[in-house]
């Protein structure tokens, strides 16, 4: 499977715990997004990498959120002291450096208690 | 301020005839607009595509139209099917800011046989 991937599909955590979502690219593209999308709503940008480089934040990511993707390859994204109001689908894309199509993985359900 | 709008949050349409979806713009920066179909617990998936400076683009049953002048779009799906039948997103890009995606609020379609 060449597609974009991403672990876990799902996460309860409780109030004030940390996690850490993982999102595999596909292997050529040199641009990896992270997206968040909440009930009824269309995603939103969080934040992109060109290659290790990270280009742009959103203002949506607060300082209790990071992201990193060491060595242009995979991405980590963290989310320190977990609110309810973090409960969402998390959605990371990837696309080629001039590739204007961005590919998505199935999305990391996260689920704050 | 929401730069792409899908006003019509639900539309329902018998097997075989067509389904039209509509998306405004107000952000004139945004050279590529396109598609996406998104079934629940999944990530989008990427339908079709346009540039700015073409006016249609047509793969299969789906074609997108494209109104600058307006700054609207559609996508029409003919003749649709059952399978059709999911929440459809409509997403803008510029490359001046790295092709991130500005996504409407989805449009639910629900295709009757």
């Amino acid at each position: 499977d060449t597609g974009v991937s991403q672990n876990p599909r799902h996460k309860i955590t409780k109030r004030g715990q940390n996690v850490t979502f993982r999102c595999d690219p596909i292997s050529e593209h040199n641009r990896l997004y992270w997206y968040r999308q909440t009930l009824g709503q269309g995603p939103e940008f969080l934040t992109y990498f060109q290659n290790e480089a990270q280009l742009e934040k959103s203002r949506l990511l607060s300082d209790r959120f990071s992201a990193e993707r060491p060595k242009g390859s995979f991405s980590t994204l963290e989310i320190q002291r977990t609110e309810q109001g973090d409960s969402a689908m998390y959605l990371c894309a990837s696309s080629r450096l001039q590739g204007t199509e961005a590919f998505f993985g199935q999305g990391t359900r996260l689920t704050v208690v | 301020d929401q730069q792409v709008k899908q006003n019509s949050p639900s539309l329902s349409v018998q097997e075989g005839r067509i389904s039209i979806l509509n998306c405004d713009y107000t952000n004139s920066m945004f050279d590529y607009f396109l598609w996406y179909k998104k079934y629940p617990a999944e990530g989008p998936t990427f339908l079709i595509s346009i540039s700015s400076i073409k006016d249609k683009n047509e793969d299969g049953r789906f074609t997108v139209f494209l109104n600058k002048s307006a700054k609207h779009l559609s996508l029409h799906i003919v003749p649709s099917q059952p399978g059709d039948s999911a929440v459809y997103f409509c997403a803008a890009s510029a490359k001046a800011a790295g092709n991130k995606l500005t996504f409407g609020g989805g449009t639910r379609v629900l295709v009757k046989p």
